[in-house]
């Protein structure tokens, strides 16, 4: 049973330029919400999506969107890439509402140059 | 909006010493988690506390959720070098998502 992959791994982009990374959840997982953390800081919650649907966002510009696929499978994509999007993009998914337990995949390394 | 905050930010200790690390909301949470992320990895879900006043122990590890719902602590005792990491609290309030505390980055020495 596989547990929440990401792709890429590691990425490098410059300033300007636009990025999508990918997310499949744990089997059976229907939630997936994608985080944001930047060196030496917590998580910060970028959105969730929920039957191919964006359910929250939190305080993230339109730069950021994302999509959930039929399979629950889910991309994020950045557009007009700043130096302070580098950060470690962490997508987590979940099966239910907010009282369960969610699992994080190993996370993207982005680096904006 | 809500905040998490989490004190101390770091914590050296030598193995065989207790650690404890404090979690406060700004807001009443409806449940609290705790996660563990090890230098390069990946948060790693350690444990959920839903009641008033809850303790909840694994092996090592004791953790409480305040009477008010508003904070939290985690308290290891006797230390190992494998308890290394930085330990993350995230508060839900009532809602779909989790806000993620600042962590406690905890170093253990041998």
């Amino acid at each position: 049973d596989a547990g929440v992959t990401q792709s890429p791994t590691h990425l490098i982009k410059t300033r300007g330029q636009q990025v999508t990374l990918r997310c499949s959840p744990k089997s059976g997982h229907d939630t997936v919400s994608w985080y944001q953390q930047a060196l030496g800081q917590g998580p910060q919650f970028i959105f969730q999506y929920y039957e191919e649907e964006e359910r929250q966002r939190g305080n993230f510009p339109d730069r950021f969107s994302g999509h959930q696929f039929p399979n629950y499978s889910s991309e994020l994509n950045v557009n007009a890439l700043l130096l302070g999007d580098s950060a470690l993009y962490l997508c987590a998914s979940r099966l239910g509402g907010a009282r369960v337990t969610q699992y994080f995949g190993p996370g993207t390394r982005l680096t904006v140059l | 909006g809500q905040q998490v905050m989490q004190i101390p930010q770091y914590q050296h200790v030598q193995e065989g010493e207790d650690f404890t690390t404090y979690c406060n909301s700004s807001t009443t949470l409806s449940n609290i988690q705790w996660y563990k992320q090890r230098p390069g990895g990946h948060p790693v879900f350690l444990i959920q506390l839903v009641k008033s006043g809850e303790v909840k122990k694994q092996k090592r590890l004791t953790f409480q959720f305040g009477e008010a719902k508003k904070n939290s602590s985690l308290h290891i005792t006797a230390t190992q070098t494998t308890d290394v990491g930085t330990y993350f609290c995230a508060g839900n309030n009532y809602g779909q998502n989790f806000v993620f505390g600042p962590g406690t980055r905890l170093s253990v020495l041998p």
